[in-house]
């Protein structure tokens, strides 16, 4: 079936610096999302893009999150600064109506 | 606000025993879709089973789910497990089938013995 991917796998980062994950989505979808997972807790919705533009963010989209999807490449959520709380697991998935998700990228921030 | 609950932790079951996965949830939505995705080991999050009709049961790869709005429950059964059914879980609320945000219960982790 359709396949996002997720570019790291792994990323280890000290706290304050800028990090910056990327998702290539399926090629033919439109919708976008970031969803966050801590360790042992539920994926939470961070966020999801359509057209160039946020259309909806939950509390946990800080300042210091911004997404992006430049010239159709790939969708990315930078963060910067980092803080030792942005340690977890950050999902993406695309969509034209069901979501697929990728398989996640583990941030550990030191 | 709107949220999920779903069985607690690991469910541990003999292959061939019937499989219930518990889910319910609170919103404020009047027309709730719910989803069930699957998360086999390295692999990414898939979906499983969705529904938004009340009481109709819906079905895939042996798996079944009925939406009752009147308990606010999305259950997921099986009749008989399999080995290949181990994984983890997710039971997820949205306000529209497509586009919107998902809301995700804790998961639950199914571990099928032989």
């Amino acid at each position: 079936g359709p396949k996002v991917l997720q570019i790291p796998s792994h990323q280890i980062i000290d706290m304050g610096q800028m990090v910056t994950l990327n998702c290539d989505p399926v090629s033919n979808h439109l919708y976008f999302y970031w969803y966050k997972q801590i360790l042992g807790q539920q994926m939470e919705f961070l966020v999801n893009f359509y057209n160039g533009k946020v259309m909806e963010k939950s509390k946990l989209f800080k300042d210091q999150f911004s997404v992006e999807r430049p010239d159709g490449s790939y969708f990315t959520l930078k963060i910067q600064p980092t803080a030792l709380e942005d340690s977890a697991v950050y999902f993406c998935a695309s969509s034209l109506d069901e979501q697929y998700f990728g398989p996640g990228t583990r941030l550990t921030v030191l | 606000g709107d949220s999920v609950t779903q069985t607690e932790g690991l469910v541990t079951l003999t292959e061939g025993l019937p499989v219930m996965l518990n889910c319910t949830y609170q919103t404020i939505y009047s027309n709730p879709f719910l989803f069930w995705y699957v998360q086999h080991l390295n692999e990414s999050p898939r979906l499983l089973l969705k529904s938004f009709t009340d009481n109709k049961r819906t079905e895939h790869q042996g798996f079944h789910a009925t939406l009752h709005k009147s308990s606010s429950s999305f259950h997921l059964q099986k009749s008989s497990a399999q080995l290949s059914d181990s994984a983890l879980y997710y039971c997820a609320l949205s306000d529209r089938y497509n586009q919107g945000k998902l809301i995700f219960g804790q998961g639950t982790k199914l571990s099928i013995k032989p």
